[in-house]
C-alpha cells in the first residue's frame, strides 16, 4: 500500500513565523501535490510537482512557497504565516499521467493554526 | 468557481438505507471520481468514471455520469455506520495534466 506520511497531525504557529510542512511517501512517486483543505471549499492545489526540483503553481500559490529536493519529500513553506492561512494541509502523491490518469493516494493531513 | 459542486451539502440517514449524493461540474471532463474522507484523516478514492462510460459499479458504490447535463451521482446502498464520512468528486481534465479539481463535499451521517 502507498504511504503518504505528513511529519505533523497538528501545528500551531504564530502570525509572521515561517512555517514548514513535511511530507515523505514510500511508493517512488513522480508527483507530490499540496491542498489545503476548507469548509464548503473542497481542496485547493496550492502547488505541484511533477519531478525533483520541479514545481509548478496551481490554483491558490500566494503566500506560499515549496521544495523538492528528494523524490520522496515535497514541503510545502509559509514564508509569513498569517492567519488566513489556518487550514487543513493535505499532501497527495501519484504517478505520472501520461495519457491516463493515475489516482492521487493521501496523508491524513496537517491542521495548521496560526495565532 | 469550483468545478465540482456537490449537492446535498449533508445527509443524515438510519443505517439500512441509501444514500444519495450528486456532483455538478462545469468544463467536459476526461474522468470523474469519489473520494470519501473519514474525519481527520486523508481522502481515500473509492471510484473512477471515464466519460465514455454511464454508470460503474463497485461493491455497495453506484455512480451514474451524465455527461449532457454535467453531472454525477454517488449511490451507497444498505449504508453502515463506517460510512459516515465527508464524500468528493473530483473532475480531471487531460489538458490540465496533473491537476484534479474537487468540489465542496458531502458530508454524510450513518445512524445506527
Amino acid at each position: 500500500d502507498v504511504k503518504v506520511t505528513q511529519s505533523s497531525r497538528y501545528l500551531v504557529k504564530r502570525t509572521g513565523e515561517k512555517v514548514f510542512l513535511e511530507c515523505v511517501q514510500d511508493m517512488d512517486h513522480e508527483n507530490m501535490f499540496w491542498y489545503r483543505q476548507d469548509p464548503g471549499l473542497g481542496l485547493r492545489l496550492i502547488y505541484f510537482s511533477y519531478d525533483v526540483k520541479m514545481k509548478e503553481k496551481g490554483d491558490i500559490p500566494e503566500g506560499y512557497s515549496v521544495s523538492r529536493e528528494k523524490k520522496e519529500r515535497f514541503s510545502l513553506i509559509l514564508e509569513s504565516a498569517s492567519t488566513n492561512q489556518t487550514s487543513m494541509y493535505l499532501c497527495a502523491s501519484s504517478l505520472p499521467n501520461r495519457g491516463m490518469y493515475q489516482p492521487q493516494h493521501f496523508g491524513d493531513g496537517t491542521r495548521l493554526s496560526i495565532l | 468557481s469550483q468545478q465540482g459542486e456537490e449537492d446535498p451539502q449533508a445527509l443524515s440517514i438510519q443505517e439500512g438505507e441509501n444514500a444519495t449524493m450528486n456532483c455538478s461540474y462545469k468544463t467536459s471532463i476526461n474522468n470523474l471520481q469519489w473520494y470519501r474522507q473519514n474525519s481527520g484523516r486523508g481522502l481515500v478514492h473509492l471510484i473512477l468514471i471515464r466519460s465514455n462510460e454511464r454508470e460503474k459499479h463497485s461493491g455497495r458504490l453506484r455512480v451514474t455520469l451524465d455527461t449532457s447535463k454535467k453531472s454525477s451521482s454517488l449511490l451507497i446502498t444498505a449504508s453502515r455506520a463506517a460510512d459516515t464520512a465527508s464524500y468528493f468528486c473530483a473532475t480531471w481534465i487531460k489538458a490540465a495534466g496533473n491537476k484534479l479539481t474537487f468540489g465542496g463535499g458531502t458530508r454524510v451521517l450513518v445512524k445506527p
